[in-house]
């Protein structure tokens, strides 16, 4: 048990469908993060929450839309997804920013699209 | 924006030898570097970190790994590796978004492959 839980841990969809992933922490932390791991890339930082409010969108396409109802929970809508999105989406969190801090990872949501 | 180099996609070692993972930044101002590793099917986990004092910082399992200014690099180091020492090793440096947040800005990963 990490702390920072996500679900599902595997989705395929069709480039037409509507999904989301879901990411829950228990760990009291105000930050929370979107990544997109692909193989051969370095992580991509996707969006960053801070006290419920974006303070990041790495100029990430409308098709991802992230949703941050409370400092514990965290949503990435999926609609008309590209083959090449297809990768290992992980969320984080932490206790204030992550500049000294520690990021706690949930174990990802494996995305393939078809 | 910083950017950091892992300069070996694949490292192969075998059981008992040391390694040596090299991690390059580029930065022109003062940075906090850490390690992450990255077990199979798991989410990453923080492995050490530098922020600042002593340039050589440990981790519990017997890695360390050394901040040289000079030459902007923070190469993760074991005198001697395990089985269990098999997973991927992310480099990562803090930055500061345009929002004043900090982010962590990671390298593409190396992969330490220790064999029997």
């Amino acid at each position: 048990e990490t702390g920072v839980t996500q679900t599902p841990r595997h989705l395929v969809m069709g480039m037409t469908n509507k999904k989301s992933l879901k990411c829950e922490q228990h760990l009291g932390h105000n930050a929370m993060y979107w990544y997109k791991q692909s193989a051969k890339k370095p992580l991509e930082l996707m969006f960053v929450y801070n006290f419920k409010e974006q303070t990041e969108n790495n100029s990430v396409p409308s098709r991802f839309s992230p949703e941050c109802p409370n400092s514990s929970h965290l949503f990435l809508h999926l609609h008309t997804l590209q083959p090449e999105d297809s990768a290992l989406y992980l969320c984080a969190s932490s206790l204030g920013q992550a500049i000294t801090g520690e990021l706690f990872f949930g174990e990802g949501s494996r995305l393939t699209v078809l | 924006a910083q950017s950091v180099t892992q300069l070996d996609s694949q490292v192969p070692v075998f059981e008992e030898a040391p390694v040596e993972l090299r991690c390059n930044y580029s930065s022109s101002v003062s940075v906090y570097l850490f390690w992450y590793v990255q077990y199979p099917n798991q989410g990453l986990q923080l492995l050490l970190k530098y922020l600042s004092g002593s340039t050589l910082v440990e981790s519990i399992n017997g890695f360390e790994a050394e901040f040289n200014k000079s030459q902007t690099s923070f190469h993760l180091r074991k005198p001697s590796v395990h089985i269990s020492d098999t997973a991927e090793y992310f480099c990562a440096v803090s930055e500061t978004g345009t929002s004043g947040y900090s982010t962590l800005t990671f390298g593409k990963g190396t992969m330490l492959l220790v064999s029997p």
